[in-house]
């Protein structure tokens, strides 16, 4: 059974840092193109960033980019998601999520993570 | 940023209506697009892929169809557990981008 487990979410300040883990499990994490997707509450979805299975291939929303960094530890099956000088807009749920395919290009998700709580505020 | 305008924003349907969604690229797509449904307080759930394609364990009610800027997503015969939000999502090229969401009520 393919399980994604989010964690590191909380309450923080604005202009500070907080970094994601994503704990993957039941299916084969090292051929798999990961994401990270959020929702702020009451919102839409809004898609984070990308990296594809050999981390050679890795993309951000406009909205994150040169603040978040996504990585990955294969040895480790997990996903990371490092998120610097945090603003109060980047309040929401965070999911994790599975690429269908391998993520050397971008692909649909056929698995999603609870999510984990993120709170940007003073 | 490829722009993914969906419509319409909600709609209120009855068990065994026939329900169509649609969302727009601002630019071509090839096929490159999906669809999901989100229950409250719930992951969202694949339904479709590569525009057309059903993922495993989706019920054949629902399907998807288009190509380059126009897709379409219908539901033949929509179900009580189909009260939802959907979302396409182009999975052409990054940065990824979802539509606004169609919130499917019970009239």
């Amino acid at each position: 059974e393919v399980q994604l487990v989010e964690s590191g979410g909380g309450l923080v300040q604005p202009g500070r840092s907080l970094r994601l883990s994503c704990a993957a499990s039941g299916f084969t994490f090292e051929d798999s193109g990961m994401y990270w997707v959020r929702q702020a509450p009451g919102k839409g979805l809004e898609w984070v960033s990308g990296i594809s299975w050999h981390s050679g291939s890795i993309g951000y929303a406009d909205s994150v980019k040169g603040r978040f960094t996504i990585s990955r530890d294969n040895a480790k099956n997990s996903l990371y998601l490092q998120m610097n000088s945090l603003r109060a807009e980047d309040t929401a749920l965070y999911y994790c999520a599975k690429d269908i395919g391998a993520g050397v290009v971008p692909g649909n998700f056929d698995y999603w993570g609870q999510g984990t709580l993120v709170t940007v505020s003073s | 940023a490829i722009q993914m305008t969906q419509s319409p924003s909600s709609l209120s349907a009855s068990v065994g209506d026939r329900v169509t969604i649609t969302c727009r690229a601002s630019q071509g797509i090839r096929n490159d697009l999906g669809w999901y449904q989100q229950k409250p307080g719930k992951a969202p759930k694949l339904l479709i892929y590569a525009a057309s394609s059903l993922q495993s364990g989706v019920p054949s009610r629902f399907s998807g169809s288009g190509s380059g800027t126009d897709f379409t997503l219908t539901i033949s015969s929509l179900q009580p557990e189909d009260f939802a939000t959907y979302y396409c999502l182009q999975d052409y090229d990054y940065p990824l981008t979802f539509g606004g969401g169609t919130k499917v009520e019970i009239k």
